[in-house]
């Protein structure tokens, strides 16, 4: 089964509006990735938080992590056509003989111009 | 740095074939990790091999293997090909140690888009 579960399953908003994202999991984790992917294409890599960081910015991303509630949150700011895509999170689990990156279904985002 | 890169980009087949799919990481990195991606079933991991050796397998048929070679680079193999096999294969490598808190950050390749008739 899937580690990292996103919601909304898709989700379409205005250029210039915020976009949030969910990712809830279930296991102790290493650290939380986000990646995007465009139609077709592979995934591209946006932001790594690790299991003791609870916040990080990147340009116009925000991610939060709460190890507590197994939950993390992707904030993409003041959005942008381009920015239509999938959103995926993956869970990286503490290292052990299992520790492969596990995805969720991802996230469709579409970002009205 | 030159990106993940996947050979070949497209690929039709006809059921009962079977197929090569091939990977170059980025240079340095030693663990390249394989994907089907899918409609229906999302992103699946295939398996990982970390210097030459399967480090971690998906739920997968053995019709799906793998290798890896010294240089990094790995094949995947997918023997008598059925319908439901028709995906985007996508490769990723990364540095694979397991200490390095961003060992497993993931490059994706382009993939390669499978289809099976």
């Amino acid at each position: 089964s899937q580690q990292g579960e996103e919601d909304p399953q898709a989700l379409s908003i205005q250029e210039g509006e915020n976009a949030t994202m969910n990712c809830s999991y279930k296991t102790s984790i290493n650290n939380l990735q986000w990646y995007r992917q465009n139609s077709g294409r592979g995934l591209v890599h946006l932001i790594l938080i690790r299991s003791n960081e609870r916040e990080k910015h990147s340009g116009r991303l925000r991610v939060t992590l709460d190890t507590s509630k197994k939950s993390s949150s992707l904030l993409i700011t003041a959005s942008r056509a381009a920015d239509t895509a999938s959103y995926f999170c993956a869970t990286d689990p503490k290292p052990g003989a299992n520790s492969k990156l596990t995805f969720g279904k991802g996230i469709t985002l579409s970002v009205r111009p | 740095k030159a990106g993940v890169t996947q050979t070949p980009r497209y690929l039709i087949k006809t059921r009962g074939q079977q197929v090569t799919l091939s990977c170059s990481p980025i240079s340095g990195h030693r663990s390249v990790s394989w994907y089907q991606q899918t409609p229906g079933q999302g992103l699946q991991f295939l398996f990982e091999y970390f210097s030459e050796t399967q480090r971690n397998k998906g739920n997968f048929p053995g019709r799906f293997s793998g290798r890896q070679f010294s240089n990094s680079r790995s094949e995947m193999n997918v023997s008598t090909l059925e319908l439901g096999d028709s995906a985007l294969y996508l490769c990723a490598s990364s540095s694979g140690f397991l200490r390095d808190p961003v060992g497993n950050e993931q490059f994706f390749g382009p993939g390669t888009r499978l289809t099976v008739l």
